[in-house]
């Protein structure tokens, strides 16, 4: 059974650019949530998404916006970079809202 | 608000202990807990699912507890190996709500 897919695996953006990332989640799994990861503030949950709807939202800025379609596969798009948004990206898929967790292995993001 | 706190921060054992890693929680009233181990660059891997209604949940030598009641939860490794060497953290999940997580604790086994 295959894992949670994320692509691209890197990235090397330049400020004010906007970049889109990808997560393809376990086959039957109708929950896919982001979070950005950085040595200073840790996991930070950005959104998630239930069956196409955005179920819970973090505190982030509105150029970090998301969707997922009807084969639950999601995007995450984050506009006018700027030098801070340097992270890695995880995505997490889920069967439920409150079932196991199962986690990509991550879009590491260099702005420059 | 859920806060999750994980102490210590960093761990650092001799090949062969046995260890405990705890996380600690403020709002008992969480549907299930997760735990999981980081590599360095990598992301999460599940290692144990608690529900609420278990005490322990065991796989291999990894051994996690949860005291509700108390907010308390221990990831205990058994004869600890240096490919046990990452950062673990915890997740409680309140339902149909976003996984709240710990800091983690960066755990190294010196050979």
């Amino acid at each position: 059974k295959a894992g949670v897919t994320q692509t691209p695996r890197y990235l090397i953006k330049t400020r004010g650019q906007q970049v889109t990332l990808s997560c393809s989640p376990i086959s039957g799994h109708r929950s896919v949530s982001w979070y950005q990861q950085t040595p200073g503030q840790g996991l930070q949950f950005l959104f998630e998404y239930f069956s196409e709807t955005q179920r819970n939202k973090g505190n982030f800025p509105g150029r970090f916006s998301g969707r997922q379609f009807s084969n639950s596969r999601s995007e995450m798009n984050v506009s006018t970079l700027e030098l801070g948004d340097s992270a890695l990206y995880l995505c997490a898929s889920r069967v439920q809202l409150d079932t196991e967790a199962f986690f990509g292995q991550g879009t590491r993001l260099t702005v420059v | 608000k859920q806060e999750v706190t994980q102490i210590p921060a960093a761990l650092s054992v001799p090949e062969g202990e046995n260890l405990v890693l705890n996380c600690s929680f403020t709002d008992s009233a969480i549907y299930n807990l997760q735990w999981f181990r980081q590599d360095p660059g990598k992301g999460l891997t599940s290692l144990l699912l608690i529900q609420s209604s278990q005490r322990e949940q065991t796989s291999g030598r990894l051994n996690a507890s949860l005291d509700k009641s108390s907010g308390r939860s221990t990831l205990y490794i058994a004869a600890s190996q240096p490919g046990d060497s990452a950062t673990y953290l915890c997740a409680v999940n309140k339902g149909a709500q976003k996984l709240v997580f710990g800091q983690g604790t960066r755990l190294t086994i010196n050979p």
